[in-house]
């Protein structure tokens, strides 16, 4: 199974500055076939399911607001929230959809500092 | 668009089973590949399994095997997931999500990213 470990485990920004998430996975999720990396990004407020924000490591689902962007490939990766909004605060999870048992990381709370 | 809709929520004792149900609607259901997520009270996210509507074929994460049944009933535009033996550890919300995915060959479907969630059900088990 892939281990995906994300950190910090939370972190506190102040509206409008960068937050940063980082997601490591114990083995590559880059699929030589087609040069994809199969990780997504999720954010999950509370009380409420998650929600897709990115997918293709990269790529921004539709709707989700430009500030948010991921980076990274092989095995470790980085979502970006490029100027914090009030409405940002939630847990963020990674996810590999790389190996057949689909696995998450545990989660980075994002709260205003 | 799609939108899922899970049933209630649901108290069960420990050695049972529950049933929990997803009804999609906004969309072809055949067309609608659905994964089971877990979250116990306090935790992160765990797959459970999935199955695409247009084979009929459940795939299962192996720590659920012999104990998870997915089901799909196209008439109704619904599918089920059964979970058996049901113990505390078993205590969490479960999430039915359509779930992006590519064709790998006869019945098999590959399951990617989950990108339309149902609210979630919550299952408590305790005696």
């Amino acid at each position: 199974d892939i281990v995906v470990t994300q950190s910090p485990d939370s972190l506190a920004v102040s509206l409008g500055e960068r937050a940063t998430i980082n997601c490591k996975s114990s083995q590559s999720v880059l699929h030589s076939s087609n040069n994809k990396n199969y990780l997504a990004w999720y954010q999950q407020k509370p009380g409420q399911p998650p929600k897709l924000l990115i997918y293709w490591a990269s790529t921004r689902h539709s709707g989700v607001p430009d500030r948010f962007s991921g980076s990274g490939s092989g095995t470790d990766f980085t979502l970006t929230i490029s100027s914090l909004q009030a409405e940002d605060v939630a847990v963020y999870y990674c996810q590999q959809y790389y190996n057949t048992l689909r696995t998450f990381g545990q989660g980075t709370k994002v709260e205003i500092k | 668009q799609v939108q899922l809709v899970q049933s209630g929520a649901e108290v069960k004792k420990p050695g049972s089973s529950v049933k929990v149900s997803c009804m999609a609607s906004g969309g072809t259901f055949s067309s609608i590949p659905i994964s089971w997520v877990r979250q116990a009270p306090g935790q992160g996210l765990e797959w459970m399994g999935g199955i695409n509507p247009i084979f009929n074929t459940p795939n299962y994460a192996q720590k659920f095997q012999g104990r998870v049944t997915i089901t799909a009933d196209e008439s109704t535009s619904t599918a089920y997931m059964e979970l058996s033996s049901l113990r505390s550890e078993d205590t969490a919300v479960y999430y039915c999500a359509r779930t992006n995915g590519a064709y790998c060959g006869g019945d098999c479907y590959y399951y990617y990213y989950m990108d339309v969630w149902g609210r979630g059900t919550t299952v408590t088990v305790s005696s």
